[in-house]
């Protein structure tokens, strides 16, 4: 089965400072893995997602992510904070077991409050 | 393009009773999915839908089921409501299913069960 674990349910961070929000998962077959961002009231929205290939892939709106299979790690950053990213964030992993059915499991969220 | 659309937006309901809510994926797409978002559970997966098959299913009990529709419009019924059940619904579509494709998530739905 697979999971996901999102390290810290409340990052707090300053306007410009770094953003590291952290997300490992385990999956017994090569997954393929999602950050989401959910502002109040909303959806979720993709901000980046990795297949296969590069390990460093970038989003929308200035974020990034690694894929790093020996520590099944998939960690999101930002150089610089912006208020506007004020959110709560989604660590997911899809995979199946076999066929073609996959499903999507998500992390518990991260809330990111971005202070002035 | 239009996104995902999801009514209503809102809902109370009072214990059981049951509900339906609806979905409409983004054109073209054939996949609709559906989660339920809570404090504490955080986001689960409840089914998928494929061209009018369910494909995969969460763990959920017998009270919550779904159908596709030709048009790959999506409806989840819940019956004989418990309090909960009082949670975002979301629905969420994509071209091909739940692989390496993007879902597109709606709004979603708030049920409040009384």
């Amino acid at each position: 089965a697979q999971s996901v674990t999102q390290l810290g349910s409340h990052v707090s961070v300053s306007e410009g400072a770094l953003v590291l929000l952290r997300c490992n998962y385990s999956s017994s077959v090569p997954p393929y893995l999602f950050w989401y961002v959910q502002y109040p009231n909303q959806g979720l929205q993709l901000l980046l997602k990795y297949t296969t290939g590069a390990t460093l892939v970038k989003g929308i709106n200035g974020f990034e992510a690694e894929f790093k299979k020996s520590e099944t790690s998939f960690h999101l950053t930002k150089p610089s904070a912006h208020m506007s990213d004020a959110a709560e964030y989604f660590c997911a992993v899809s995979s199946n077991s076999g066929g073609s059915n996959y499903k999507l499991t998500f992390g518990k969220g991260t809330l990111l409050t971005v202070n002035p | 393009k239009a996104g995902v659309t999801q009514t209503p937006r809102y809902l109370i309901k009072t214990r059981g009773q049951q509900v339906t809510l609806s979905c409409s994926p983004i054109s073209g797409h054939r996949s609709v999915s559906w989660y339920q978002q809570t404090p504490g559970q955080g986001l689960q997966f409840l089914f998928e839908y494929f061209s009018e098959t369910q494909r995969n299913k969460g763990n959920f009990p017998g009270r919550f089921s779904g159908r596709q529709f030709s048009n790959s419009r999506s409806e989840m019924n819940v019956s004989t409501l418990e309090l909960g059940d009082s949670a975002l619904y979301l629905c969420a579509s994509s071209l091909a299913g739940t692989g390496k494709h993007e879902q597109f998530f709606g709004p979603g739905t708030r049920l409040t069960v009384l």
